[in-house]
């Protein structure tokens, strides 16, 4: 019940396309959703978060649309660029929770 | 600030080897954590602490030990070597819980091979 699990593994798209990586829960009191971005060679990196009040959250190219009833989030990243080639990590929480658990990652290239 | 600093970078074991993984913070972080990162598996946590003095397994503890005598420093014993624990270790801290929305703040990694 305290797992996240994320899809797909690894995924492949070309400049200006938008991936969308997806994570689910079991965890009705998980109550907070980072997603975290991770470059090869470098420790992870919020990238952004948003709590279960709100269905979508945006910041810059990076979307996260948060699905309550169905107990699912995603991330989607506009006019994907070279640069955004990393792993992403989605991971939840619960209040008072100590710990964050996070998905199995997803590594995203980008072509040019 | 440097943020989360860890050493060594790389770094090789034999089986039955015994090394201590450093791990600084001076952001003043309550919360620091260790986890390790196999490959299409995740991050793990190995050990937490809420403080200095206190600490707490994670999900997969065995073979590993931990202390927190300050602030800044949490280092991570391995005391028998295994191949199994060939991965890559990072450390991180946060001002407070998870639970309340404070971001995790890693380290650059720790990648260790045993042979």
């Amino acid at each position: 019940q305290q797992q996240v699990k994320q899809s797909p593994q690894s995924l492949i798209v070309q400049k200006g396309g938008i991936p969308i990586i997806n994570c689910a829960y079991e965890n009705t009191a998980f109550d907070y959703f980072p997603w975290y971005q991770q470059f090869p060679g470098k420790g992870p990196a919020l990238l952004i978060a948003i709590r279960p009040d709100v269905s979508e959250k945006k910041e810059g190219r990076f979307t996260i649309s948060f699905n309550k009833s169905a107990k699912q989030f995603s991330l989607h990243i506009m006019d994907s660029q070279p640069g955004d080639s990393a792993t992403y990590f989605c991971a939840a929480s619960s209040m008072g929770a100590q710990k964050l658990v996070f998905g199995q990652g997803t590594r995203l290239t980008i072509n040019p | 600030n440097a943020g989360v600093t860890q050493t060594p970078k790389f770094r090789i074991l034999k089986i039955g080897q015994s090394m201590t993984l450093q791990c600084t913070q001076d952001m003043n972080h309550n919360y620091m954590y260790w986890y390790r990162q196999d490959p299409g598996m995740g991050l793990k946590l190995i050990y937490y602490s809420v403080g200095a003095g206190i600490t707490d397994k994670g999900e997969v503890p065995n073979g590993y030990n931990v202390s927190r005598s300050t602030t800044e420093d949490f280092p991570l014993r391995l005391e028998l070597a295994a191949p199994s624990q060939t991965s890559v270790y990072f450390c991180a801290s946060s001002l407070g819980l998870a639970g309340v929305q404070e971001t995790q703040y890693f380290g650059p990694g720790t990648r260790l091979l045993v042979l």
